[in-house]
């Protein structure tokens, strides 16, 4: 039973579309996460939502836009995909929001043609 | 400058060989974490620690605070570890937010 689940897998796509990524925890964490991780497999963190809330909003353009219907759901919409946002995506949970180990998805790679 | 940097980049190891991977950090933190990441790309959190040592199987992680100073051992290494080794800490001040360092390519060779 997978505890953090992210689709699509894989997603390719062209410039100036608009995608979605989902994910879905069901370890019933308060807090969850979004990373990118560019090609040099650095990851940096992108969004934190905790319960619902969003507690951590980095410097990312305002394209992308992280939605969280239930503190177990936790999508990312991009909107006008650039070149540069190819990359892997991961969401991941944590059970608060204070030092914890976080629980990670698969990964998403997204692909811009 | 990164925040966390982790020594070596790239390590390969013969099959058995005992292995060493280096972390360290310029800013308070509340807690570090090692992380690995397979071929096939999931993460997984091995340790999360803020002082002393802690042991999994044949894996050890150990921190100095005051050095700011992290070692994951690996011993009696095999194949199956290859894999990224990612060490990430929590910022004192942060909460929740993890700061990552580059990754360790480890290769065990059979």
């Amino acid at each position: 039973d997978t505890a953090v689940s992210q689709t699509p897998k894989y997603l390719v796509t062209q410039m100036g579309n608009d995608k979605s990524i989902k994910c879905e925890q069901n370890l019933g964490h308060d807090t969850m996460y979004w990373y990118k991780q560019d090609s040099k497999k650095f990851l940096k963190i992108m969004f934190s939502y905790n319960n619902k809330e969003l507690i951590i909003n980095e410097t990312v353009p305002n394209r992308f836009s992280p939605k969280s219907p239930d503190k177990a759901h936790l999508n990312l919409h991009i909107n006008s995909l650039e070149l540069g946002d190819s990359a892997v995506y991961f969401c991941a949970s944590s059970p608060g929001t204070w030092g914890q180990p976080q629980h990670f998805g698969d990964g998403t790679r997204l692909s811009i043609l | 400058k990164n925040e966390v940097e982790q020594s070596p980049q790239n390590l390969t190891a013969q099959e058995g060989e005992f292995i060493t991977i280096n972390c360290s950090y310029s800013v308070g933190i509340s807690a570090l974490h090692w992380l690995q990441q397979h071929p096939g790309g999931g993460i997984v959190s091995l340790f999360m620690l803020s002082s002393g040592k802690k042991k999994h199987g044949r894996l050890i992680a150990t921190i100095n605070i005051q050095e700011k100073h992290s070692s994951l051992h690996i011993t009696a290494s095999h194949p199956r570890d290859s894999a990224v080794y990612i060490c990430a800490v929590n910022r004192g001040t942060s909460g929740s937010r993890l700061t990552f360092g580059e990754g360790t390519q480890l290769t065990v060779n059979p």
